[in-house]
């Protein structure tokens, strides 16, 4: 069965500081990864994915992401965090069991302080 | 090149009544993806569509379905509402069905059940 796991449902940094969003996965089958922000009353927007190339991924807005197969995580970081970084973030996974299936973890709530 | 489109982006409804939500994905992209985001179970998958037919579907009772047209375009249809059917509905489209593909989201409808 694929699941994934988001460790922390709630994240608290102040700004200018690491942020780390901790994410496992597990899947009997080669998956992509995403990672997904949603901001109060906006939709979702990617910020970064692996696709079995690269196991670190580049996204947007400074963040980046590791895929590690062995410890089956992708967690989520950037290295200062910024006021506009408070949000919900997703880390989904997508495998072909036959047809897609896209999982979405539970979310995590990020909290910046001034 | 305009985003994903979802109408209406606000609906109420009683229980037992039935509702139609539309999604026009990004030109040029084929396949659309449904989810049901509510603050209890999270992003949950609803179906996929890809060329007019269904590829996959969540664990969502037939109260729900859905169909695509050949311009690509969606619908999602509930039956005999109920009130746990109250959320955000999501619709997400993607150029094919690659599991890399990205998918981009809309914004959403609330749906709330009277």
């Amino acid at each position: 069965a694929q699941s994934v796991t988001q460790l922390d449902s709630h994240v608290s940094v102040s700004e200018g500081t690491p942020v780390l969003l901790r994410c496992n996965y597990s899947s009997s089958y080669s998956p992509s990864l995403f990672w997904y922000v949603q901001h109060p009353n906006k939709g979702l927007q990617l910020l970064l994915k692996y696709t079995s190339a690269a196991t670190l991924v580049k996204g947007i807005n400074g963040f980046e992401a590791e895929f590690k197969k062995s410890e089956t995580s992708f967690h989520l970081t950037k290295p200062s965090a910024h006021m506009s970084d408070a949000a919900e973030y997703f880390c989904v996974v997508r495998v072909n069991t036959g047809g897609f299936k896209t999982i979405f973890g539970a979310g995590t709530r990020l909290f910046v302080k001034a | 090149k305009a985003g994903v489109t979802q109408t209406p982006r606000y609906l109420i409804k009683t229980r037992g009544q039935q509702v139609t939500l539309s999604c026009s994905p990004i030109s040029g992209h084929r396949s659309v993806s449904w989810y049901q985001q509510t603050p209890g179970q999270g992003l949950q998958f609803l179906f996929e569509y890809f060329s007019e037919t269904q590829r996959n579907k969540g664990n969502f009772p037939g109260r729900f379905s859905g169909r695509q047209f050949s311009n690509s375009r969606s619908e999602m249809n509930v039956s005999t509402l109920e009130l746990g059917d109250s959320a955000l509905y999501l619709c997400a489209s993607s150029l094919s069905l690659r599991g890399s593909d990205t998918q981009y989201f809309g914004p959403g409808t609330r749906l709330t059940v009277l």
